[in-house]
């Protein structure tokens, strides 16, 4: 049971470049969340999904776009990376669509905007 | 949106002791959510209480709803405990989580 899996874990991009972070999970989860992670300040949601189908912004969405590919697939693209998006990427599921339910996380993709 | 707080900010103790991880926020919540992230960055979950007491192994965990206060105990840590502890909880009508920026715990042997 593999639980969440994200890819990559590593990657180093230019600014402008685009790239899509990729994540899936095997619990049957109804919502998925990506969240970023940066010193000194506690994880914050971009976006989330409750459900296959619809997304919905978090805290920081600007400069991200989602996708819910289907039930099990939720991926994050940057369009054009910017230096502030250096940082470490979570993506999370939860069977629970409300704050109520256990979160499950990947091992989280540390991307570097030179 | 809730303000969390977690204190102490970094820990350090020897290994046997007992550790207590605290964690204070501002509106009233339905459940308050206890992470590990370990060293090599992965984040599981450890509790999920809405009142009361939790116990799992080693770890304790309570929560006094009408003071917005929650703990989190180790007992007889481990240098295997060392970790950032994060708690979180939900924002009032959105049920989206706010996270604290976590309690950093180094156990030495």
């Amino acid at each position: 049971n593999a639980g969440v899996t994200q890819t990559p874990k590593f990657q180093v991009l230019k600014t402008g470049q685009s790239m899509t972070l990729q994540c899936a999970q095997d619990m049957n989860h109804n919502s998925m969340y990506w969240y970023r992670q940066d010193p000194g300040m506690g994880l914050r949601l971009i976006y989330y999904s409750a459900s296959e189908g619809t997304t919905d912004k978090g805290e920081v969405p600007n400069g991200y776009n989602v996708s819910r590919l289907n039930k099990r697939e939720f991926s994050l693209r940057l369009e054009s990376a910017a230096p502030s998006q250096t940082s470490v990427y979570f993506c999370a599921s939860s069977e629970d669509r409300t704050a109520a339910g256990e979160l499950f996380f990947g091992e989280g993709s540390r991307l570097t905007v030179l | 949106k809730n303000e969390v707080e977690q204190s102490p900010q970094n820990l350090t103790a020897q290994e046997g002791e007992f550790i207590t991880i605290n964690c204070s926020y501002s509106v009233g919540i339905s459940a308050l959510h206890w992470l590990q992230q370990h060293p090599g960055g992965g984040i599981v979950s450890l509790f999920m209480l809405s009142s009361g007491k939790k116990k799992h192994g080693r770890l304790i965990a309570t929560i006094n709803i009408q003071e917005k206060h929650s703990s989190l105990h180790i007992t007889a840590s481990h240098p295997r405990d060392s970790a950032v502890y994060i708690c979180a909880v939900p924002n009032f009508g959105n049920e989206k989580l706010t996270f604290g920026t976590g309690t950093r715990l180094t156990i030495i042997p």
